[in-house]
Order: C-alpha cells, then structure tokens, then sequence
C-alpha cells in the first residue's frame, strides 16, 4: 500500500525556471492538500483541494498553481520558481465520508526543493 | 497566520523517561490532532482528539485537551530512541477539511 507518492523526491531550479510537482494517492481520498515546510514555521498550506473538481487557496498560495487531475491526483505548478520558494513540499490527502470532519490527513514523504 | 503553538521547541531526554509537550492555540476548534515526523520524512498522525473530549490515550501517548484555556499537552510514557522527532500540533475549525499547524517540539531520546 503505497498511500500519497510525491515526485520527484529532490530537485534544484534556477530562478525562473517552472516546474510540477506531482502527488497521487491510492486511498480513495477525496482531499487533497499541499503545503510547504521551511524551518521553525511548521507547516503552510499552499492549497487544498477539497474534492475532485474544486482547489482553493491556503494560506500562502502566491506564486503556485495546481491542478485536481483527477480523484488520484494533485500537482503543484511553479511557474516562475524564484529562491524564496525553496521549501520542502508536502503533499497529504484525506478521507471525508460523508460530513465527518474527524479524520487525519495521510501525507507522503516530500519534495525537497531548491531554487538558486 | 498559524493556529498553534508547541513548547518548549526542543527537548532532550533520556530513553525510559516521559517526555511532554504542550500546543496553544488562538481560536475555538472543533478537533485537535498530533502527528509525529522523523527526519526525512513525511507527518505521521498519532492521535485525533474532538473539542468535546478531554483526555485520550493510545499505547504510550496520552494527550489532554482544555478548551477554556485553549490548550492539549502530549505526553509519551516510557520513551525509546525511536521516540526521537519532531511533533507537532494541528487544529480544525468549523466545518473545515483544513488543519493549521504548530512549528512543532523536536524530540531527543537519549539511549
């Protein structure tokens, strides 16, 4: 049981360069989100994906698009990667059956991401 | 901005003794969650606890949750070197798929 696969694991950009970070999940989950990890700051959430068909902004969305593929999958897009974005970049999904909002999130192991 | 708060943002004990960590938050939930991350890796959930519980344990964890003082503390019992991570806190609110997450306690267990 593979659970949420991120790729690639590490990648390092030159500013300006664009880039897709790819995540699927083979849980049956309807969430998905993606956040990013810089050091002391925990997690932010970059965007989420609520169900298949619907993505809105979290709480550091500028600068990062992503696309609901389908109900497996969810990429994150760096159009223009500037050294800001340097990060480690999870992506998580979650079950919602029904209404229930008492369920955790599944994440996978993260892209490591450097931009010069 | 981040809902939570875990302190102290580092401990460092020895294996066999208890280890706690306390999370603080600034706006009424509905759930609290506490997910563990070894070096390297992604967050794992460890426990869920709902805004209308007050303690609840699993194997060597027990987390308490006080709402009027807007509060949980994790503790882990009888820690291991396995037990070395990072922890960190997480909030739900509303009707919310959403968590907002702490900076996280890193963990050391002393062998």
């Amino acid at each position: 049981n593979a659970g949420v696969t991120q790729t690639p694991k590490f990648q390092v950009l030159k500013t300006g360069q664009s880039m897709t970070l790819q995540c699927a999940q083979d849980m049956n989950h309807n969430s998905m989100y993606w956040y990013r990890q810089d050091p002391g700051m925990g997690l932010r959430l970059i965007y989420y994906s609520a169900s298949e068909g619907t993505t809105d902004k979290g709480e550091v969305p500028n600068g990062y698009n992503v696309s609901r593929l389908n109900k497996r999958e969810f990429s994150l897009r760096l159009e223009s990667a500037a050294p800001s974005q340097t990060s480690v970049y999870f992506c998580a999904s979650r079950s919602s059956p029904g209404t229930s909002i008492y369920q955790p999130q599944h994440f996978g192991d993260g892209t490591r991401l450097s931009i010069l | 901005s981040q809902q939570g708060e875990e302190d102290p943002q580092a401990l460092s004990i020895q294996e066999g003794e208890n280890a706690t960590m306390n999370c603080s938050y600034k706006t009424s939930i509905n759930n609290l969650q506490w997910y563990r991350q070894n070096s390297g890796r992604g967050l794992v959930h460890l426990i869920l606890i709902r805004s209308n519980e007050r303690e609840k344990h699993s194997g060597r964890l027990r987390v308490t949750l006080d709402t009027s003082k807007k509060s949980s503390s994790l503790l882990i019992t009888a820690s291991r070197a396995a037990d070395t991570a990072s922890y960190f806190c997480a909030t739900g609110q509303g009707g919310d798929y959403k968590l907002s997450f702490g900076a996280g306690t890193t963990v050391t267990v002393r062998a």
